[in-house]
């Protein structure tokens, strides 16, 4: 119910590819974040969404929330080796909770 | 750039000891987590807190858990009796508003190693 099935587990590409990422659940989600981490730090917001089907860009990063509210994807255009990484989704659930339910994470690596 | 700051950064305890991991939110933030993060698994809340109490907390939020906002700045997680299974990335984070709009920003994490 409260699971956020994220995939693909991992990712190997050549720099200047395009990557896409994506996260689907049976709950519905009042907002949607998708995060970047570092090997030992914390995660970094890279974009929030809040409104169904909205399109949302960060220079090369694009995100869209589901019009369901049930799935958001996540895409990085012409990825450099400074996205390597691991990238959450995470969601705030309809219905009052203040907790994110995280997705298990993409592991991005970049060959440059 | 306002940031979330977490100390310390690793944290070494014998099992059975109590710790307490500290972190200082963003200033004009109202509302503090505790998040952690056993080593390669997702990230899992642990625990959200408004008003100087605790407003919602998992499962994994037991009896050995408490927090506590000491003075206008700082935010603690203590663990009294540590446990193996404890060993984690603790994170703190903070957001301006609960819900909608919203946007929760992490701190750089505690590594909390039990012996």
């Amino acid at each position: 119910g409260q699971q956020l099935n994220q995939s693909p587990q991992s990712m190997f590409i050549q720099e200047g590819e395009d990557v896409s990422m994506n996260c689907t659940s049976s709950s519905i989600f009042n907002t949607w974040l998708w995060y970047k981490q570092d090997p030992g730090e914390g995660p970094v917001l890279l974009i929030a969404l809040y409104k169904a089907g909205e399109l949302t860009s960060n220079g090369r990063l694009t995100a869209q929330f589901g019009i369901t509210r049930k799935d958001s994807f996540l895409n990085i255009s012409a990825s450099i080796p400074s996205d390597v990484g691991i990238y959450f989704c995470a969601g705030q659930l309809k219905g009052g909770s203040e907790k994110l339910v995280f997705g298990k994470g993409t592991k991005l690596t970049v060959n440059p | 750039e306002p940031e979330v700051t977490q100390t310390p950064s690793h944290q070494v305890t014998q099992m059975g000891q109590e710790v307490i991991l500290r972190c200082v939110p963003i200033s004009n933030h109202l509302y503090f987590y505790w998040y952690r993060q056993i080593l390669g698994q997702k990230v899992e809340f642990l625990v959200s807190f408004y008003n100087n109490e605790i407003s919602e907390k998992s499962e994994i939020f037991d009896d050995q858990f408490s927090v506590e906002r000491p003075d206008g700045s700082n935010f603690t997680l203590k663990i009294r009796s540590t446990k193996l299974e404890d060993s984690a990335m603790y994170f703190c984070a903070s957001s301006e508003g609960k819900w909608q709009n919203t946007e929760a920003f992490f701190g750089q994490g505690t590594r909390l190693t039990v012996v």
